[in-house]
């Protein structure tokens, strides 16, 4: 069965540490991994897209790995700041393009707060 | 460009009343997606479309919702009768097209919608 799994659930940490979010993913075939961050009342946006053959991209604080071979993906927030606070959603999508509505997996998210 | 829009931004309606969500992509997108976002199940894909052409709507509920894209700058989504569980927030995003590099999806502010 096709999944993504997010952890952890929720995150709590002070402004100016860096934190590490987690997905794993057990979509095939694959195609792509998207990180999205969703602030409180507001639609996703994308942050990072990865094919297989990427390891890492960076968007700012914002640092994305994936291992296709043990299909697990983090995002790495640097020095994280109040505007931090948000949902990070991972979404996998399996097969060739959009052949497939079901090919499209969203984790259920973690939510990030960042205190002062 | 303003982005995908989306009306109304909030709609309160009474169990087995009509709802009809509206969408306006970015300009110059083939692509348009329909999505929505609960607490228990988080995001999940209803329908999209190519060049105003239903794809695939394998996310569709049931028979109560509908989509429609007349037009490349308009697309409705509908719900009849609406349910107490069809409450929301229903979200339209729209891309480029199938390359990777076109692939980012930009979401609308989303519907909140709320059927008592």
């Amino acid at each position: 069965k096709n999944q993504v799994e997010q952890s952890p659930q929720s995150l709590i940490i002070l402004e100016g540490k860096n934190c590490t979010l987690q997905c794993n993913y057990t979509v095939s075939p694959f195609s792509n991994l998207r990180w999205y961050k969703q602030d409180t009342g507001r639609g996703p946006v994308s942050l990072t897209i990865m094919t297989f053959s990427e390891n890492t991209k960076s968007n700012g604080r914002y640092t994305a790995t994936l291992d296709a071979d043990t299909k697990q993906s983090s995002l790495h927030i640097t020095a994280s700041q109040l505007s931090d606070s948000a949902s990070y959603i991972c979404v996998v999508s399996g097969g060739r393009g959009y052949s497939s509505a079901s090919k499209i997996i969203f984790g259920s998210g973690t939510r990030l707060s960042i205190r002062p | 460009d303003a982005g995908v829009i989306q009306s109304p931004r909030h709609e309160v309606t009474e169990m087995g009343q009509e709802v009809t969500l509206r969408c306006k992509p970015i300009s110059g997108h083939d692509y348009l997606f329909w999505y929505r976002q609960t607490m228990m199940r988080g995001l999940e894909l209803l329908i999209y479309f190519n060049n105003n052409v239903p794809i695939d709507d394998s996310g569709m509920p049931e028979d109560r919702f509908s989509a429609k894209m007349p037009n490349a700058s308009f697309s409705t989504l509908k719900i009849q009768p609406s349910e107490p569980r069809d409450s929301a927030v229903y979200f339209c995003a729209s891309s480029l097209g199938q390359g990777l590099a076109k692939n980012i999806q930009y979401f609308g502010a989303g519907t909140r919608l709320s059927v008592l």
